[in-house]
């Protein structure tokens, strides 16, 4: 199946500072991609869907000058925390669909934020 | 109550075991899909489908659209299937990124 990496797995961070997570797709062509956030214990919840080339579309209650999201290109999409505080510590899963590939997600490995 | 609800919340079974798990959902969908997330937290794509059933090795996964029902089915266990498996719909005229995911269920296949 498709294969979709992100980078880092895991990061440390202080508080105040920002926090750049990639997403890429690595053997096909993501037109959208979309970023998840998951709390211990709880569901993933969608915080916002990219779309190659355009502006991302957040989900109500998710700060798009907190989460800026670039969709540059059709294989990498870039989350970036800014200005974290503790409370953005969790667990950020990306996914992309492709071409034709209609409902069809390939989830990225995670990656584990910490603000300390 | 949830629109996608999983059942049992957590199963533990001995390796070797028939395993069944549970999607029972409420909205009308396009298409169901069953993930599973190992401890580490990375997830993956196990099946869609939104008509029918599907096989890939020792997982079946099932779906009765009439009942709103699927079934995630795992034959002669084995410890590296513990993890969490969810289920997760799209719902009907959703776009791709609206998941609505169950609260999952937590497998733990001892040896």
């Amino acid at each position: 199946g498709a294969v979709v990496s992100q980078h880092p797995s895991r990061v440390i961070c202080k508080s105040g500072t920002s926090v750049k997570i990639e997403c890429r797709s690595l053997d096909f062509q993501a037109t959208t991609m979309f970023w998840y956030r998951q709390f211990p214990k709880q569901s993933l919840m969608l915080m916002a869907t990219s779309n190659e080339g355009s502006k991302a579309t957040y989900e109500q209650g998710v700060e798009k000058d907190k989460f800026l999201i670039n969709h540059a290109s059709l294989t990498l999409s870039t989350l970036t925390v800014t200005s974290a505080h503790p409370e953005d510590s969790s667990f950020y899963i990306c996914s992309a669909s492709g071409i034709g590939g209609q409902y069809e997600q390939y989830f990225g490995p995670g990656t584990r934020l910490t603000v300390t | 109550k949830n629109e996608v609800e999983q059942s049992p919340q957590n199963l533990t079974a001995q390796e070797g075991e028939f395993i069944t798990i549970n999607c029972s959902y409420s909205v009308g969908i396009s298409a169901l899909h069953w993930l599973q997330q190992h401890p580490g937290g990375g997830i993956v794509s196990l099946f869609m489908l939104s008509s029918g059933k599907k096989k890939h090795g020792r997982l079946i996964a099932t779906i009765n659209i009439q009942e709103k029902h699927s079934s995630l089915h795992i034959t002669a266990s084995h410890p590296r299937d513990s993890a969490v498996y969810i289920c997760a719909v799209t719902g009907y005229g959703g776009s791709q990124g609206n998941l609505i995911f169950g609260k999952g269920t937590k497998l733990s296949v001892k040896p």
